[in-house]
């Protein structure tokens, strides 16, 4: 079956445009986490959804950032007014339940995202 | 809160030789433990997991045990291949977050 799939998987922009990253989890999976991988550090907790709960955003780093996900299905990230310093990877993951800790997550490749 | 701290990088080691990349934690209560890896040009996934202390998870010749006395969850290989080379990610999840907190990542490169 398909995994988790981004959308773009590479994009330029210039510094100051806005930006609208997407990501298809696997189907049935209640729970959709996004993270950032800057160059040669670990991966930095963004936001989360479950199901129709309220979503955790405690990770996100500015008010420039916002995500949004419809459900079960489809979530975007949109970052606006870009920088520099968001130039990384995005990485979506996705996973059956949130609810029990030792649940697995299952991620994308990723969005490379370089402001220029 | 939660963190992972990770051997850090890079390794590199010949083939047929003993890995081990050091990873422990701070956390309340009982985490799961996990080892993720990312290979040349592909996404995270998982290696293995562990959800309780002394509990070992194995995979593909890894081995990593859960010790909640050393907060510490190890991971191992007795003969690594060229195969293996990839870089590697200690996390954790447990508590009252949802997420999985993650190391830093260590690369790893095996020489033929």
């Amino acid at each position: 079956g398909a995994g988790v799939s981004q959308s773009p998987s590479n994009k330029v922009t210039e510094k100051g445009k806005d930006v609208e990253l997407r990501c298809d989890p696997i189907s049935g999976h209640t729970a959709l986490y996004w993270y950032r991988q800057r160059l040669g550090q670990g991966l930095e907790f963004l936001i989360y959804f479950q199901g129709n709960s309220a979503p955790d955003k405690s990770g996100l780093p500015s008010d420039r950032f916002s995500a949004e996900r419809t459900g079960e299905s489809v979530s975007t990230l949109t970052i606006q007014r870009t920088q520099q310093e968001d130039s990384a990877v995005y990485l979506c993951a996705s996973s059956p339940s949130n609810r029990a800790a030792n649940t697995e997550a299952f991620f994308g490749q990723g969005t490379r995202l370089t402001v220029v | 809160g939660n963190s992972v701290t990770q051997m850090e990088g890079p390794v590199t080691l010949s083939e047929e030789a003993f890995l081990t990349i050091n990873c422990t934690y701070t956390a309340t209560g009982y985490p799961s433990l996990f080892w993720y890896v990312q290979y040349p040009g592909e996404g995270l996934q998982l290696l293995l997991k562990a959800t309780k202390a002394d509990d070992k998870g194995s995979n593909k010749g890894f081995e990593a045990t859960y010790r909640k006395e050393t907060t510490s969850f190890h991971l191992e290989k007795g003969s690594v291949q060229v195969s293996d080379s990839a870089v590697y990610f200690c996390a954790l999840r447990g508590g009252s977050a949802r997420q999985l907190t993650f190391g830093s990542g260590t690369q790893l490169t095996v020489l033929p």
